[in-house]
């Protein structure tokens, strides 16, 4: 079973630094790209970007390149999502998801929807 | 353009059918995936490739598209389905996620 469990809900202050994680089990996971979602309070929901953890290729979505970083660790099957100086308007919930994939003639690509997703992890800047 | 259009809100009562619709140019080109939302919780999958159900989504989910939207189908809804309903989709050049903001669907 694909599991993707996230850490827990962090309150910082504006300015501070923040990394929150996404541990994954349930199968390999440098197969799957693995993504970020953002939801901001009452909001719907927004990508952020996605990750390909055997060799670290990253996309972003225009609205987020420079605002985060996205990374993984390979040997602890886990993705990041990090923040050097936060704003009071990164509050938020963010999620990370499985991107599905397709194969075809012995090549694999990711489809462009989440099939699997994280609990979620508040995300509140307030001075 | 590459936003996906979607109305804010849906209200019926149990056992009508509730159609929720998406509009955006990139829907010519790309599917349409749909997921299910309750409060707290993530969300979750209901409709794929603009109609197609994954495994464990009751039938009564369904999808379908024409042109520039495309609509989601709830024939029969429950009192459970009550939810927010999200869009999403690539946009025009294959490259970026994009995703609707949503629609609260009220079973009164």
């Amino acid at each position: 079973e694909v599991q993707l469990v996230q850490s827990g809900a962090e309150v910082k202050r504006p300015g501070e630094s923040l990394r929150i994680s996404c541990k994954a089990s349930g199968y390999i996971f440098t197969d799957y790209w693995i993504g970020w979602v953002r939801q901001m309070p009452g909001k719907g929901l927004e990508w952020v970007g996605i990750i390909y953890p055997d060799d670290s290729d990253t996309r972003y979505s225009p609205s987020f390149q420079g605002q985060a970083t996205l990374s993984v660790d390979k040997s602890t099957n886990t993705a990041y999502l990090q923040w050097t100086s936060l704003k009071a308007s990164d509050t938020a919930v963010f999620f990370c998801a499985r991107p599905s994939r397709h194969c075809s003639g012995g090549n694999c690509f990711a489809a462009f929807f989440f099939d699997s997703w994280g609990q979620g992890t508040l995300v509140t800047v307030s001075s | 353009s590459n936003e996906l259009t979607q109305p804010p809100s849906v209200s019926l009562s149990p056992g009508q059918t509730a159609r929720i619709t998406c509009s955006g140019d990139a829907l010519t080109k790309q599917f349409a995936y749909w997921y299910q939302q309750k409060p707290g919780q993530a969300p979750v999958l209901v409709i794929f490739k603009d109609n197609e159900r994954p495994s464990g989504i009751p039938e009564r989910f369904s999808g379908s598209s024409s042109g520039t939207t495309v609509t989601l189908t709830i024939s029969g809804v429950q009192t459970e389905d009550e939810a927010t309903y999200h869009c999403q989709s690539a946009d025009t050049s294959g490259v970026n996620w994009v995703f609707g903001g949503g629609t609260k669907l009220t079973v009164l």
